[in-house]
């Protein structure tokens, strides 16, 4: 499986956009980006995903590089909710969700 | 909408008894997959079945550990006999069956599993 790399970790202040970054310098042609989150003592939620088109949900958008080489997951308006462990993973056909450490995301007051 | 339903919460045992943990999965999803969560060793896949068939169990750590999923509504893990290194948080979750990669998996809230 291709493999990603993110940050250990970012601050972001309460109410104002989080763009966290996510490299993907081996991906294929067929591997969708998935974003996960886990909030503390939860099991990891779905966030959104992608496979060559930028994406919007309720919860977030997906920002995906042309070459797709790397993608940024966006919060529009962080709030302290939104603090968690952000896994981007790569997922292609017939292949595992295969989690790394992910970004943990601190929102400040 | 209820979501994936896993029991018990919490399950504290003592080493060498059987612990069975127990998964309800969203309906209509066919795809069902067991993790487990250390902090050494972060989120791990255990096993997956589709439409109740096991297809990879290659995460399974030992034969200690064995997985059934008898109907599209209920699954098991079982871990017999029980070791302290078994302490984890093990997670279920369900998708739709996919081959594309594409298909989102939801998570139930998980067990904490200790073993004295």
């Amino acid at each position: 499986d291709a493999k990603t790399t993110q940050p250990n970790s970012m601050e972001s202040n309460e109410e104002e956009p989080v763009h966290l970054p996510c490299n993907h310098s081996t991906i294929s042609g067929t591997d969708y980006i998935h974003w996960y989150r886990q909030l503390p003592s939860q099991g990891p939620e779905y966030v959104i995903h992608g496979l060559t088109s930028n994406v919007n949900n309720r919860m977030a958008s997906l920002a995906i590089a042309e070459d797709r080489k790397s993608s940024t997951l966006i919060l529009h308006r962080a709030t302290l909710r939104d603090a968690a462990v952000y896994y981007c993973i790569l997922r292609g056909a017939n292949s595992k969700l295969t989690f790394g450490k992910g970004i943990t995301l601190s929102v400040r007051p | 909408d209820a979501g994936v339903i896993q029991s018990p919460r919490h399950e504290v045992t003592e080493m060498g008894q059987e612990v069975t943990l127990r998964c309800k999965p969203i309906s209509g999803h066919n795809s069902l997959f067991w993790y487990r969560q250390t902090m050494m060793r972060g989120l791990e896949l255990l096993i997956y079945f589709n439409n109740n068939v096991p297809i990879d169990d290659s995460g399974m750590p030992e034969d200690r550990f064995s997985a059934k999923m008898p109907n599209a509504s209920f699954s098991t893990l079982k871990i017999q006999p029980s070791e302290p290194r078994d302490s984890a948080v093990y997670f279920c979750a369900s998708s739709f069956a996919e081959s594309r990669g594409n298909q989102p998996q939801h998570f139930g809230d998980g067990t904490r599993l200790s073993i004295l």
